[in-house]
């Protein structure tokens, strides 16, 4: 029962560089989703996938980039990390967003 | 778009004190309403959700939590609190496929 998985669970980087976060799913799920968590912010909702072949942008998407690969697989990319990105990323996904998510373990990033 | 307000960041408590937190939301539609709790160091995991129905909703552990429509609330409950229930809750709405949470509720219970 892996249900959301994500990797790494860390990471550390340096301003400029960049990286990929790995999200699959095994429900069969359509919907699939980033959050960052802040302290004193809850989760903002970086992108979004409806369904397979689709991508919007949530409430902060500026710095990232997303990949509906296939139905189980949502990765986020960071094209160039800048300390403001350092946060604790959560991955998610839902048969359909009104049902509620599951989410993965989470992401800590740091970018120094 | 949809938005959840909750009020009370930080509570502390002692073991068997009742808990309340509150919740509000707007949205011009209707909605699907959701608490989940998130424990230290872990993610975030469904305590209970409202889709219909009663608006009297029981979760795990205890937890219940009460929509009333006509105060746009959805305030999660525990009558007894144990030092397991420190954690961070969130209230959740959902709307335009998918869930707008709000800043969460720091709670923190003292054996």
């Amino acid at each position: 029962n892996a249900g959301v998985t994500q990797t790494p669970k860390f990471q550390v980087l340096k301003t400029g560089q960049s990286m990929t976060l790995q999200c699959a799913q095994d429900m069969n799920h359509n919907s699939m989703y980033w959050y960052r968590q802040d302290p004193g912010m809850g989760l903002r909702l970086i992108y979004y996938s409806a369904s397979e072949g689709t991508t919007d942008k949530g409430e902060v998407p500026n710095g990232y980039n997303v990949s509906r690969l296939n139905k189980r697989e949502f990765s986020l990319r960071l094209e160039s990390a800048a300390p403001s990105q350092t946060s604790v990323y959560f991955c998610a996904s839902s048969p359909a967003g009104q049902y509620g998510y599951t989410f993965g373990s989470g992401t800590r990033l740091t970018v120094v | 778009a949809q938005s959840v307000s909750q009020h009370n960041h930080h509570v502390i408590l002692s073991e068997a004190a009742s808990l309340e937190l509150g919740c509000n939301y707007s949205y011009g539609g209707t909605v699907n309403l959701f608490w989940y709790v998130q424990y230290p160091g872990q993610h975030l995991q469904l305590l209970l959700k409202y889709f219909s129905g009663d608006p009297l909703v029981k979760g795990i552990k205890g937890f219940e939590a009460e929509f009333i429509k006509s105060k746009f609330s959805f305030n999660l409950r525990k009558p007894s609190v144990q030092w397991s229930d420190t954690a961070e809750y969130f209230c959740a709405v959902s709307g335009n496929n998918r869930l707008a949470f709000g800043k969460g509720n720091q709670v923190v219970v003292i054996p």
